[in-house]
């Protein structure tokens, strides 16, 4: 099975900061990359499809670029709602593979 | 609007059984792939299963293959999850989560609910 590694599992960043996450798959994975992220006690929200599409609604802040085994998500100026988890998924697959998380933390 | 409300959760006993239920509403349900996520208390998503629009396909993971079993009635407009012989790391908040295109590719998400296994 393919696996999914997120990096850094943690970071702390201020008010207005770029922030940067990256995901690696074992094997290629094409563009098959979603993103989503996660407020505590609420449920999961898709940012970024297909490695780089942004979901409707979602803050033209947030970017994803990768293609094969490297992926990144990231935030040009973070916004005091961003801090969040956000976890990488892979796509298309009948497995659908999710990243261990980056917890983005105010510093 | 686009809704899905998760229920059925609770406390449970290793080796014992209960159903999970995911009410839709404001979308076509029966058009659409649906999938149960899971994450236990402070730890990473998990994808759990899938079922396609018609209930025809399904898929598991490893760690649930075999005693759990997805399905959904789309003239209800439910989708399920049948949990059989749970253990201790079963406990989770269970989230229902519809696929758009198939590709799981989540959006949007119920709000979940929690399963605890515990004696």
């Amino acid at each position: 099975d393919i696996q999914m590694t997120q990096s850094p599992s943690s970071l702390s960043a201020s008010v207005g900061d770029g922030v940067t996450i990256t995901c690696r798959a074992s094997q290629s994975i094409s563009n098959f990359l979603n993103w989503y992220q996660q407020k505590p006690g609420k449920a999961p929200k898709l940012l970024i499809y297909d490695a780089s599409s942004l979901q409707s609604g979602v803050p033209s802040r947030f970017s994803g670029s990768g293609s094969g085994t490297d992926f990144t998500l990231t935030i040009s100026s973070l916004q005091p709602e961003d801090f969040a988890t956000y976890y990488c998924q892979r796509s298309h697959s009948s497995l659908g593979t999710f990243g261990q998380g980056t917890k983005v933390e105010i510093k | 609007e686009v809704q899905l409300v998760e229920s059925g959760g609770g406390l449970f006993q290793p080796g014992g059984s209960l159903r999970l239920s995911c009410a839709a509403s404001g979308f076509t349900f029966s058009n659409y792939w649906m999938d149960w996520v899971r994450q236990a208390p402070g730890k990473g998503l998990v994808w759990v299963s899938r079922i396609n629009s018609d209930g025809s396909g399904v898929n598991y993971a490893d760690s649930v293959k075999g005693r759990f079993t997805i399905s959904r009635d789309n003239a209800k407009n439910t989708l399920y999850l049948q949990m059989n012989s749970l253990r201790a790391d079963d406990t989770a908040v269970y989230y229902c989560a519809r696929d758009p295109s198939g590709t799981n590719t989540f959006d949007p998400w119920g709000q979940g609910t929690l399963v605890t296994v515990s004696s």
